[in-house]
């Protein structure tokens, strides 16, 4: 079965600095999805960004981007120029294509983000 | 506006009084899911429907009913509730034709059973 970890649950970052959210998973398949969502305070949860496996590029949304290392099992999320409004909990998900007719997003425990004025 | 709409957003319960939380989608998706999410554990499913009149488990069915009479509707069902079901519950929604897409969310009903 597949896992995915994020090893930090709080994280703190300056208004418009960088900060970069952690996340490394295990999986025996070569070919899968991952993802981040977003959960404001409003518990919403809300697709950041996602990744396909055997794309070797990696994905851009604006000002958040992935660092995704295959080999090394890693999916970092990069949020450039922070806004008060990303202060939220992130999860890391994986999803596999071969669990036949369930689509299931396995989660990571999520890693609270403050933003400092 | 396409959605999932679950309702209602908070329940406070008592031991043993069944009850159902709802959740309706309006993207004509074939997948419905329901998860739990608890502090330190993130989100686990509870169960998932493929299709009309097709439910299967997930990862923590146990106390958990589901149904799928209508292709947008997939209610969760506590006919026993007992306090460690205290959570956040989120349904979710996916087109099944591509497995690459993403998961839609409800906005969560937290349910208190004391």
């Amino acid at each position: 079965a597949q896992t995915v970890t994020q090893s930090q649950p709080e994280m703190s970052v300056q208004e418009a600095e960088t900060v970069t959210l952690s996340c490394t998973y295990d999986t025996s398949e070569s070919d899968y999805y991952l993802f981040w969502y977003k959960q404001p305070p409003s518990r919403q949860m809300i697709l950041v960004i996602r990744q396909e496996a055997y794309k070797q590029q990696n994905a851009t949304e604006n000002r958040f981007s992935v660092n995704f290392q295959k080999a090394a099992k890693s999916f970092s999320l990069k949020i450039s120029d922070s806004q008060l409004g990303d202060a939220a909990m992130y999860f890391c998900a994986y999803r596999s294509p071969y669990t036949g007719a369930n689509s299931k997003l396995t989660f990571g425990k999520g890693i609270t983000l403050s933003v400092r004025p | 506006e396409a959605q999932v709409t679950q309702n209602p957003r908070y329940l406070i319960t008592v031991t043993g009084k069944k009850l159902t939380v709802t959740c309706s989608q309006n993207m004509n998706h074939e997948y419905m899911s329901w998860y739990r999410q608890d502090p330190g554990l993130g989100l686990r499913q509870i169960y998932y429907s493929m299709n009309v009149e097709v439910t299967d488990k997930g990862d923590v069915p146990e106390g958990y009913k589901v149904s799928r009479k209508e292709k947008r509707n997939f209610p969760l069902i506590l006919e026993s509730p007992s306090p460690n079901q205290t959570s956040l519950y989120f349904c979710a929604s996916s087109s099944r034709t591509a497995y690459n897409s993403p998961l839609h969310f409800g906005n969560g009903t937290r349910l208190t059973v004391t």
